[in-house]
């Protein structure tokens, strides 16, 4: 298994408080990901980051920041939560060179009451 | 937009059968394709891949197909295995960024 964790696993909060998600891996990949998966969209981008501070925005990001300050360690924050976030969310890995290892966490359920 | 469609949201096939689940592309940049295994509270798992400078990648009951003129590519599971109900996930890079795009998935039922 690829080296990844993710923190909470499951993590229920009220409307308008702040969230943090926490990813960590050990294999030293270049590449993070951050997905949410919903039922009737898949898996969507929400933000992702090629290196130490080096963040981008995917195609769901509005709503969610990011940070990296360290290789291991790539943090999603939800800094008002809104029922529409209510959801699982999908850290993801890869080493960038090579396509078929792109490695998922295996996700944390939000819940926004 | 959704850049990735995956039409079929189910499919239910009856095991020793083949199962064949479809995804469609709308990006011609992409030229890389994955196809994802996604078991309930587990995050999805690598299944096969395809470069467009292929037609078909096979290994083992796994073949995927790809017709680049159509933007349409397939999941052919031969023979079919109760093990193999999960949800299906068709996800399409390029070599010009490292985002991974994915559809909708398709709920895949093998019946024993």
């Amino acid at each position: 298994d690829a080296g990844i964790t993710q923190s909470p696993r499951h993590k229920v909060t009220e409307t308008g408080t702040p969230v943090t998600l926490r990813c960590h891996q050990t294999e030293n990949h270049r590449y993070m990901y951050w997905y949410r998966q919903d039922p009737g969209h898949g898996l969507r981008l929400i933000h992702y980051s090629y290196g130490v501070k080096d963040t981008d925005k995917g195609e769901v990001s509005d709503g969610y920041s990011v940070s990296r300050s360290k290789t291991e360690d790539f943090l999603l924050t939800l800094e008002s939560a809104t029922s529409s976030q209510t959801s699982v969310y999908f850290c993801a890995i890869s080493e960038g060179t090579d396509y078929e290892k792109l490695f998922f966490g295996s996700g944390t359920q939000l819940s926004v009451l | 937009d959704q850049q990735v469609k995956q039409n079929s949201p189910s499919l239910s096939v009856q095991e020793g059968r083949i199962s064949i689940l479809n995804c469609d592309y709308t990006n011609s940049m992409f030229d890389y394709f994955l196809w994802y295994k996604k078991y309930p509270a587990e995050g999805p798992t690598f299944l096969i891949s395809i470069s467009s400078i292929k037609d078909k990648n096979e290994d083992g009951r796994f073949t995927v197909f790809l017709n680049k003129s159509a933007k349409h590519l397939s999941l052919h599971i031969v023979p079919s295995q109760p093990g193999d109900s999960a949800v299906y996930f068709c996800a399409a890079t390029s070599n010009t960024g490292n985002q991974f795009y994915f559809g909708t998935g398709t709920s895949l039922t093998v019946i024993p």
